[in-house]
């Protein structure tokens, strides 16, 4: 089974900060997505960047990019730059494709616990 | 509509009442899921629901839960004899089924049970 896990509970950086959250997951898949998801009080979590397992490029969405190192199985986000509006609950997720059976749909996702994010000011 | 609408926002309720929870997913998205949120547990599968196919159950965690979904669009999530243990918030997600991964999720439930 697949499992993800977030090591830092809780982070805070200054504003205009950079700051880097670890994930590290663990599968004999090879082929799978990595997602970085933002929860914001308000409870909806919000995508804030993706990784296909089968690209070597890091993918990268304005102030936010990602580390992704396949053989370590390690998947960190970097945020530049950092705002007050980031301030939220951050979760690593893994998914594996459900394959060519049912159409390649989008698998479930696997979240780690999260790491609580705090940008002061 | 413009996003994924759950209603409502925020239930109490009574140890052994049944619950109803509502999701509304993006027109045209095919795929639905339900997850639950714990306290300290993060985020887990619950049910996943894909265009006339049976369900994946799988994640449901006693038979006191079962969801439905009408007419390919919205689901319900029920849960009977609702416990303590049951608080959490849940959330729902749905996707289109191709078009690149990565599902969009609405605020949640909080369901508390005392």
């Amino acid at each position: 089974a697949q499992t993800v896990t977030q090591s830092q509970p809780e982070m805070s950086v200054q504003e205009a900060e950079t700051v880097t959250l670890s994930c590290t997951y663990d599968t004999s898949e090879s082929n799978y997505y990595l997602f970085w998801y933002k929860q914001p009080p308000s409870r909806q979590m919000i995508l804030v960047i993706r990784q296909e397992a089968y690209k070597q490029q890091n993918a990268t969405e304005n102030r936010f990019s990602v580390n992704f190192q396949k053989a370590a199985k390690s998947f960190s986000l970097k945020i530049s730059d950092s705002q007050l509006g980031d301030t939220a609950m951050y979760f690593c997720a893994f998914m594996k494709p459900r394959g060519v059976m049912y159409g390649g749909s989008q698998g479930n996702l696997i979240f780690g616990k999260g790491t609580k994010l705090s940008v002061k000011p | 509509g413009a996003g994924v609408s759950q209603s409502p926002s925020n239930k109490v309720t009574e140890k052994g009442k049944d619950v109803e929870l509502r999701c509304d997913p993006i027109s045209g998205h095919t795929a639905l899921y339900w997850y639950r949120q714990s306290l300290g547990q993060g985020l887990e599968f619950l049910i996943y629901f894909q265009g006339n196919s049976a369900p994946d159950k799988s994640g449901l965690p006693s038979d006191r839960f079962s969801a439905e979904r009408t007419g390919g669009s919205v689901s319900t999530l029920t849960i009977q004899r609702t416990q303590q243990e049951d608080s959490a918030v849940y959330l729902c997600a749905s996707s289109p089924d191709f078009g690149g991964p990565g599902y969009t999720f609405g605020s949640g439930t909080r369901l508390t049970v005392v």
